[in-house]
């Protein structure tokens, strides 16, 4: 069945770069995902890329995909303390409706 | 700020209490969606909406009852739940029905059984 794995956490110093890695199973997703939840919110949707697509940047956010792996990364340039939260990485599931998350990788960054 | 609204934003209630949850959005989106989220994980389906009519239902008891009204509203009516069904729950909604199509996510009714 379709899964995503993702490294559950990650600490970084501000002004560092963040990369947050996925991996998924189902080749057939037409986008994946990168969300952002900050405490006590909802999921917002930071960015995401069509699956034909190697590399998407969005000015601090850059999403590389490699599919022959079948890995997603997100990389945070500069990363601020406004950035900590859980990152989850998702992908459509094979009817293309349910979404299937990551476990989320927890950022946090020391200033 | 998300556009998609979800109210209440914390709701406390009894195990034999009644109570409805709520979700709009204005983007024109024809596909809805409830899921449900417990601390430290990741978001879990339960409903979807495409065109006003239930789509998918995760094998989800039947003490949650979801509505559709219009094509703007979707509301999730609770009865008789148990405290295990504490948790998150976010609406959301994509465009042009349910397929492959990015899911934008309301900030949750944080619900509370006694």
């Amino acid at each position: 069945g379709e899964d995503v794995e993702q490294s559950l956490f990650l600490s970084v110093r501000e002004g560092d770069s963040s990369v947050i890695n996925c991996t998924y199973t189902d080749s057939s997703s037409t986008y994946l995902y990168w969300y952002k939840q900050e405490p006590g919110a909802g999921l917002q949707l930071l960015t995401y890329i069509f699956s034909n697509m190697d590399m998407k940047q969005d000015q601090r956010l850059t999403v590389l995909l490699n599919k022959k792996d079948k890995h997603l990364s997100l990389r945070i340039a500069d990363t601020q303390t406004g950035d900590s939260a859980i990152y989850f990485c998702a992908e459509s599931d094979q009817a293309g409706t349910a979404l299937i998350f990551g476990k989320g990788t927890t950022l946090s960054v020391s200033s | 700020d998300t556009e998609v609204t979800q109210t209440p934003k914390h709701l406390v209630m009894g195990m034999t209490n009644k109570k409805s949850l709520k979700c709009e959005q204005h983007m024109g989106h024809r596909a809805m969606y409830w899921y449900k989220q417990k601390a430290k994980k990741p978001p879990e389906l339960m409903f979807v909406y495409s065109y006003e009519k239930l789509s998918i239902n995760e094998s989800v008891p039947s003490r949650f009852s979801p509505e559709c009204p219009n094509s703007s509203l979707l509301n999730l009516h609770l009865h008789a739940l148990q405290p295990e069904d504490s948790a998150l729950y976010l609406c959301a909604s994509s465009s042009e029905g349910a397929m492959n199509q990015p899911q934008h996510f309301g900030d949750g009714t944080r619900l509370s059984i006694l």
